[in-house]
């Protein structure tokens, strides 16, 4: 399987700030790569698909970027809205794996 | 509206069987690979497999093949997860979610989830 490691895995922050996850991958998976958001409670919400192309509707403070192992999912500005737990997603193989997330809560 | 909707929450002893549900509305459901995931208690998401409901072609993961088994009733436009011997490692929020393009894509779509007890 091809392993997806975030970082930072807790990230305390302010409203207004630029804030920046991490995504790496074992092994290359070109651009094959998701970012979910997930509330407590809720299912996940697609934000990125193909490492950088932003999903209908999801407002354009974020941003994602990289290829081949490396992955960074960007905030621009941090709204209240933004906190909660984001998920990278490879799906380049048939064993499609999750990052083990990332916790965004107020500094 | 696109919308994927889960059955509800079940609550089982190890050894049961049991059979949970995730109805499409709003598209071709026909057209689509349908994703189940899941996510044990405080923990990340879990990709199990996924399902064809054109011709229920179905792709496990190598974690869970063998363990579950997804299936599809095409007249009522419906998706099944389903287990025959429950365990207690089982307990866990399921997620159902269709699958962008292909059987590798991201997922647009999420349905509630179910949330699966088993507790003897």
């Amino acid at each position: 399987d091809i392993q997806m490691t975030q970082s930072p895995s807790t990230l305390s922050a302010s409203v207004g700030d630029r804030v920046t996850i991490t995504c790496r991958a074992s092994q290359s998976i070109n651009d094959w790569l998701a970012w979910y958001q997930q509330k407590p409670g809720k299912a996940p919400k697609l934000l990125i698909s193909k490492a950088s192309s932003l999903q209908r509707g999801v407002p354009s403070r974020f941003s994602g970027s990289g290829s081949g192992t490396e992955f960074t999912l960007t905030i621009s500005s941090l709204q209240p809205d933004d906190f909660a737990t984001y998920y990278c997603q490879q799906y380049k193989s048939h064993s499609v794996t999750f990052g083990q997330g990332t916790k965004v809560d107020l500094k | 509206e696109v919308q994927l909707v889960q059955s509800g929450a079940g609550v089982k002893k190890p050894g049961e069987s049991l059979r949970i549900y995730c109805k499409a509305s709003g598209y071709s459901f026909t057209s689509y690979w349908v994703a189940w995931v899941r996510q044990r208690p405080g923990k990340g998401l879990e990709w199990m497999g996924v399902v064809y409901p054109g011709d229920s072609d179905t792709r496990y993961s190598p974690s869970f093949q063998g363990q579950v088994t997804m299936s599809v009733d095409k007249s009522v436009k419906t998706v099944h997860l389903q287990w025959s011997s429950l365990k207690a490692s089982d307990t866990a929020m399921y997620y159902c979610a269709r699958v962008l393009t292909g059987t590798l894509d991201a997922s647009d779509v999420w349905g509630q989830g179910t949330m699966v007890i088993v507790s003897s």
